[in-house]
């Protein structure tokens, strides 16, 4: 089956850091990914939809300039919070579509939590 | 605009209890999506189901059943005989398909379920 990765599983860091968290399709190509936060007891927002080799996309409301995604490889893209505070701890979830697959749906990863302090 | 409701915050069943958890959808699409997706505490989403807007017909799968009726703009799922291990929360998503494939998928507020045993 289709197998997404996240990393870092989990992550606490201090209020002003940056941090970088990866998704990656292990077996298989993805030119889509997209990029969802969770707070807690709540449902899962979409942030922004990554594509390989292009700018993503952001959902009204987020922040393009704190939240920047990378997408280089068909494999790998990665989500950076900068300058992170208290109020963006979350469980961030990405999920990658494949590409050459009509109909495919998305396989998400594990996700990664947050924790800002 | 498309929106997923699921109005049932939490529902508390006893072990061996059948429980419907109802999604209720809107969206201007003809070609759409529906999922549920389940999320034990560990946070990962279990993907369960997909379903295409020209298949209207009710599937089962062991002790977990799902009612599709376009009519109603409705997607339930039902647990027969439910477990412990049913505890989780459970949300239902719809996407739109932009060139045959599912693009970002907008999730419901989520069923908190509890087996009590």
């Amino acid at each position: 089956g289709a197998v997404v990765s996240q990393h870092p599983s989990r992550v606490i860091c201090k209020s002003g850091t940056s941090v970088k968290i990866e998704c990656r399709s292990l077996d298989f190509q993805a030119t889509t990914m997209f990029w969802y936060r969770q707070f807690p007891k709540q449902s899962l927002m979409l942030m922004a939809t990554s594509n390989e080799g292009s700018k993503a996309t952001y959902e009204q409301g987020v922040e393009k300039d704190k939240f920047l995604i990378n997408h280089a490889s068909l494999t790998l893209s990665t989500l950076t919070v900068t300058s992170a505070h208290p109020e963006d701890s979350s469980f961030y979830i990405c999920s990658a579509r494949p590409i050459y697959r009509v109909g495919e749906t998305q396989y998400f990863g594990p996700g990664t939590r947050l924790l800002v302090l | 605009a498309q929106k997923v409701t699921q109005a049932q915050t939490e529902i508390s069943v006893v072990e061996k209890e059948d429980v419907t958890l109802d999604c209720v959808y809107e969206t201007r699409d003809t070609t759409y999506y529906l999922f549920w997706y389940k999320q034990p505490p560990s946070g990962e989403l279990v993907f369960l189901i997909r379903r295409n807007s020209f298949d209207e017909q009710n599937e089962i799968s062991g002790r977990y059943s799902w009612n599709f009726q376009k009519s109603t703009s409705s997607f339930n799922f039902t647990i027969t005989a439910s477990q412990v291990v049913d505890s989780a929360v459970y949300f239902c998503a719809l996407s739109e398909v932009r060139g045959g494939a599912t693009n970002k998928l907008i999730f419901g507020t989520g069923t908190l379920l509890a087996v009590q045993p």
